[in-house]
């Protein structure tokens, strides 16, 4: 079965600073696309990226880029100039093509310090 | 912005009270998942539809919970009768197609079973 792993329950960063959300993954597929979703406090689920693990290019969404190692099974989530808006629990989760179930980390919860 | 619209946003009640959660898909969108968030289990999949037909309930307990699509601009999910078990924050997300496409998520219903 698809698991993944998010090993930061908190993270902290600085006001217009950079931080980085780890997540790995274990799968036996090749075919599959990996997701970050944001929860602010409001509690909706927000799609922040997506990546498709065929593609080698990494995905940017302006501040939001990836680093996604398809070999170490490892998609991070780079949020540059962190905002204060940037606060909220961040969730990585994977899916594959021949299963229609999200798997979802534990998530990171980030604060962001003014 | 299109968005997932699920109502009640909170909703509490006594055990044995039977429950309904409904939700209103993205126009256009053809597959309607129902997830369940809680701290010891993190986001799960209860069940989800396509074209209004159901495809994959088995992340329900089915001697208490059902759900359905009456039309395509409606979800429901039911609890009945229910347990303070079933105390959760309760998903409706919708998306197009195959399930590795994004899917858009409603804000909850807080469910708080007394």
């Amino acid at each position: 079965a698809q698991t993944v792993t998010q090993s930061q329950p908190e993270m902290s960063v600085q006001e217009a600073e950079t931080v980085t959300l780890s997540c790995t993954y274990d799968t036996s597929e090749s075919d599959y696309y990996l997701f970050w979703y944001k929860q602010p406090p409001s509690r909706q689920m927000i799609l922040v990226i997506r990546q498709e693990a065929y593609k080698q290019q990494n995905a940017t969404e302006n501040r939001f880029s990836v680093n996604f190692q398809k070999a170490a099974k490892s998609f991070s989530l780079k949020i540059s100039d962190s905002q204060l808006g940037d606060a909220a629990m961040y969730f990585c989760a994977y899916i594959d093509f021949g299963n229609e179930k999200l798997t979802f980390g534990t998530g990171t919860r980030l604060t962001i310090i003014p | 912005d299109a968005r997932v619209t699920q109502t009640p946003r909170h909703k509490v009640t006594e055990m044995g009270q039977e429950v309904t959660m409904r939700c209103q898909p993205i126009l256009g969108h053809n597959t309607v998942f129902w997830y369940r968030q809680t701290m010891m289990q993190g986001l799960e999949l209860l069940a989800y539809f396509r074209n209004r037909a159901p495809l994959d309930d088995s992340g329900m307990p089915k001697d208490r919970f059902s759900a359905e699509m009456p039309d395509a601009t409606l979800a429901t999910l039911k609890i009945q009768p229910s347990e303070p078990r079933d105390s959760a924050v309760y998903f409706c997300a919708s998306g197009l197609n195959r399930g590795y496409q994004p899917q858009h998520f409603g804000d909850g219903t807080r469910l708080s079973i007394l």
